[in-house]
């Protein structure tokens, strides 16, 4: 079975400060992994995926495959980062998405 | 491109009653994918569907809960005798089908509450 963990429901940082929301997985095979972000009142999006790796919005995710996490990072956060952040992960070969239950990340200024 | 459409956005029902959740994938797109957000909890996958074909149900209940994606028309999602426990928001999203590694657009979901 394919489990996504988010081991923090909410992260509070000051603006400027680092960013890093965790994120591990369970998944026997290859699977592809992706940060999803939601902001207040809009719908959830993509932010990025780990195949692409690109840095969006300043954010940056590395699959460690050895720890089977995928850690979201940002140096300097911002307040307009804050949002609803789900890490999800989709098995070798199949494209529907197991999220976890999400970290809310607020930055204050 | 307006997205992925939803409606209606809140649906009220008293127990006993049917739901129907409409999903209007962007355009272009073959594939639906239909999640469910309990309260506290990440969207857990329901069902995946092409136009015509169910392709993966794995998640839906297995009683009351059915969809489909006709030819012509949005995808529905059919709660037949509504319970408590099916409050939550519904969340659609679509793909072009061209590849596994697809990007998923989401729609604004719809919240069900069952009275």
């Amino acid at each position: 079975a394919q489990r996504v963990t988010q081991p923090e429901k909410l992260l509070s940082v000051f603006k400027g400060a680092p960013v890093e929301l965790k994120c591990n997985y369970s998944y026997s095979g290859s699977p592809e992994l992706f940060w999803y972000v939601q902001y207040s009142r809009q719908r959830l999006q993509l932010l990025l995926r780990h195949i692409s790796r690109e840095s969006i919005k300043g954010f940056t995710a590395d699959l460690n495959k050895g720890e089977t996490s995928f850690h979201l990072k940002k140096p300097f956060a911002q307040e307009e980062d804050s949002a609803m952040y789900y890490c999800a992960l989709s098995g070798s070969g199949y494209s529907t998405l197991t999220f976890g239950k999400g970290t809310m990340l607020l930055v204050s200024p | 491109n307006a997205g992925v459409m939803q409606n209606p956005r809140h649906l009220v029902r008293r127990r006993g009653q049917e739901a129907r959740l409409r999903c209007s994938p962007m355009k272009g797109h073959s594939h639906v994918y239909w999640y469910r957000q309990l309260p506290e909890e990440g969207l857990k996958f329901m069902v995946y569907l092409q136009k015509e074909n169910i392709i993966d149900e794995s998640g839906m209940p297995k009683e009351r809960f059915s969809a489909e994606f006709p030819k012509e028309g949005p995808s529905i999602l059919r709660i037949q005798q509504v319970v408590r426990g099916d409050s939550a928001a519904y969340f659609c999203a679509s793909s072009p089908g061209t590849g596994l590694s697809d990007e998923q657009f989401f729609g604004p979901g719809t919240r069900l509450t069952v009275l």
